[in-house]
């Protein structure tokens, strides 16, 4: 069974730029989660999908983040327009319900300059 | 934040049982005690869970204290592929309240050859 998956895996972008983080969470898991770490600080919940619904997104730090789950199976992250306290690993986290241990992926680093 | 205490950092020496405490002194009845580790940069591995009794997997034994306000991850025979960041939290199940994982600072755990 393939394991949660992110792309990229590294992303270096310029302040003021696009970037979208794509997330496969495990086949049949309908719960999936976004974290991230940014230097130095501790890992931060961003957001948790049920399927296609936001369940809880008290994590996402401002308007210029932008999660989506079209359909219920993979995730994309944007974030527009990038600043550079944006830079971090984000990672990705599925299960299959929400009682049930959730399996993160390998994330995704992302450093804006 | 966090809802438990751990202590910053541990070594262990190769082949011995690393025994890792926590505390969550204000758990609530129906919240669970999950361990995850970090090994570098990659994303938290999911290690073992519990509610009130002890558990064991192949991976690890954990033990909870019988008014649930501490408990130990136990590993049995530790390796130096198990140098990390261990984080213990608690989490609900069931019911309609976050479910999200609130990470802590975790017990960096280094095994000693």
């Amino acid at each position: 069974e393939a394991g949660v998956t992110q792309f990229p895996s590294h992303s270096v972008i310029e302040k003021g730029q696009t970037v979208t983080l794509r997330c496969d969470p495990i086949s049949g898991h309908d719960n999936l989660y976004w974290y991230r770490r940014v230097m130095g600080k501790e890992i931060k919940f961003l957001l948790h999908f049920v399927k296609e619904s936001k369940q809880d997104e008290s994590g996402m730090p401002n308007n210029r983040f932008l999660a989506e789950r079209t359909g219920g199976t993979y995730s994309t992250l944007k974030v527009q327009p990038a600043e550079l306290e944006d830079s971090g690993v984000y990672f990705c986290a599925s299960s299959r319900d929400r009682n049930t241990e959730a399996f993160f992926g390998q994330g995704t680093r992302l450093t804006v300059v | 934040d966090a809802k438990t205490t751990q202590p910053t950092s541990m070594d262990c020496a190769e082949g011995r049982a690393a025994n890792l405490p926590c505390n969550h002194s204000t758990i609530s009845g129906n919240e669970y005690v999950y361990w995850y580790r970090q090994i570098h940069s990659q994303g938290p591995q999911y290690i073992i869970h519990g509610l009130k009794n002890n558990e064991t997997n192949e991976m690890a034994s954990l033990i909870i204290t019988e008014d649930r306000k501490s408990s130990t991850l136990i590993l049995p025979h530790a390796t130096l592929r198990d140098t990390a960041v261990y984080y213990c939290i608690v989490r609900p199940r069931g019911g309609s309240g976050t479910y999200k994982y609130i990470f802590g600072t975790g017990t960096r755990l280094k095994v000693l050859a």
